[in-house]
Formats: C-alpha cells, structure tokens, sequence
C-alpha cells in the first residue's frame, strides 16, 4: 500500500516568485492536511481539507492557499515568496476524515528561498 | 490557547538503557493525543495515538500514558537501540475536526 506522496522533494525558488506544492494521499484516505516545519517555529498547522472542502485554516497569510480535487489529492501554493517561506512542507492524510484520527505524514516538500 | 511542551529538548543515553520522554499541554480538554518520529530530513511517522477516554498505549517496545487532568503524556521506551535515535513529537487535537499542535520535540541519540 502506497504512502503519502509528495512532489516535489526539493525545490529552490527566489523571492517573489510563487510555489506549488502537491500531495497525493494514501488511497482511501480522505482528509489531507498541511504543515510547515522551521528550525524556530517547529511544526505548525496550515490548513485541513476534507471532500474538497476546507475546513480549517492556521494563522498564516493569504499567500499561503490549497485545494483539493475530487481524487483527493491536494495542492498547495505560496505566492510572492519570502525568506521566511523557506522549510519543509509536510502533508498528512487520515483513514475517517476527521483530522484528529491517525495521521500518516509524506516526506515532505523542503523549499529553499533565496 | 493550547500549547504543547516537551522536555527534555535531548537526550543521549547508552544502547539499552530504559528512558521516558515527556509531553505537558495547557488545555486538559483534548481529543486525542499523538507521539510521531522524526528522522533528520524526513517526515513523520506515527507511533502511537491515545484517545482523550484511554489511559494508554503500548506498541512493541514503547508505551505511551496519558494523564488529561494534570496536561501530560509520557513516551517509554524500553532497552533502546541505536535505531530508536531520532526527535519525538508528541501532538494534541482539542476537538474533532481541529487543528494538530505539536511540540517542540525531543532529540534521542542512543550511543551504541
């Protein structure tokens, strides 16, 4: 049984360029959420989604937007890129939809802002 | 607001040695409670998850508890193993459909 996939695993973009980011969850698999994980701030929330809906959003900045398509899998993107953009991007997906079930996390997508 | 601590930021302790991570949330209403492992670079894997009714977990060699009253949540591993080196998150949910919190996470090393 396939993980959670993400692409890509390593990208390098300048400032003020923008990013997408995608996440193919394991099948079955429903609810897919988003992470960002820096050195200072550790691992934070960004957003859920579930059946294309999304139903819940971290304090981070309009830049930062997703989606979901009916086969589950999930984008997301970063527009005008900072510094501070730079970490790894982690997605999860979970079996019931209910994003506080068990959660299976991808590799995760390691951006770097120059 | 919930927040989620965890001490000790590292630990090194020799190959077999019994050790114990810690885990301390300030909202004791939670929905459940989540230990991952992460290896330098790479993402996150589940080890155990307690539901907010269940005192504990077990899973081969480690044993998570859970204690909602007093905000904390120890991680025990038994006779650890080089392999067991890596950072420990633990992560609380307050409510169903809710955000995950994690913490800071606990650095292992296990000195063979």
């Amino acid at each position: 049984k396939a993980g959670v996939t993400q692409t890509p695993r390593y990208l390098i973009k300048t400032r003020g360029q923008q990013v997408t980011l995608s996440c193919s969850p394991i099948s079955g698999h429903r609810s897919v959420s988003w992470y960002q994980q820096t050195p200072g701030q550790g691992l934070q929330f960004l957003f859920e989604y579930f059946s294309e809906t999304q139903r819940n959003k971290g304090n981070f900045p309009g830049r930062f937007s997703g989606r979901q398509f009916s086969n589950s899998r999930s984008e997301m993107n970063v527009s005008t890129l900072e510094l501070g953009d730079s970490a790894l991007y982690l997605c999860a997906s979970s079996l019931t939809g209910d994003p506080t079930g068990e959660l299976f996390f991808g590799e995760g997508s390691r951006l770097t802002v120059l | 607001k919930q927040e989620v601590t965890q001490i000790p930021a590292a630990l090194s302790v020799p190959e077999g040695e019994n050790l114990v991570l810690n885990c301390s949330f300030t909202d004791s209403a939670i929905y459940n409670l989540q230990w991952f492992r992460q290896d330098p670079g790479k993402g996150l894997t589940s080890l155990l998850l307690i539901q907010s009714s269940q005192r504990e977990q077990t899973s081969g060699r480690l044993n998570a508890s859970l204690d909602k009253s007093s905000g904390r949540s120890t991680l025990y591993i038994a006779a650890s193993q080089p392999g067991d080196s890596a950072t420990y998150l633990c992560a609380v949910s307050e409510t169903s459909y809710d955000k995950v919190i994690f913490g800071p996470g606990t650095s292992l090393s296990v000195i063979p």
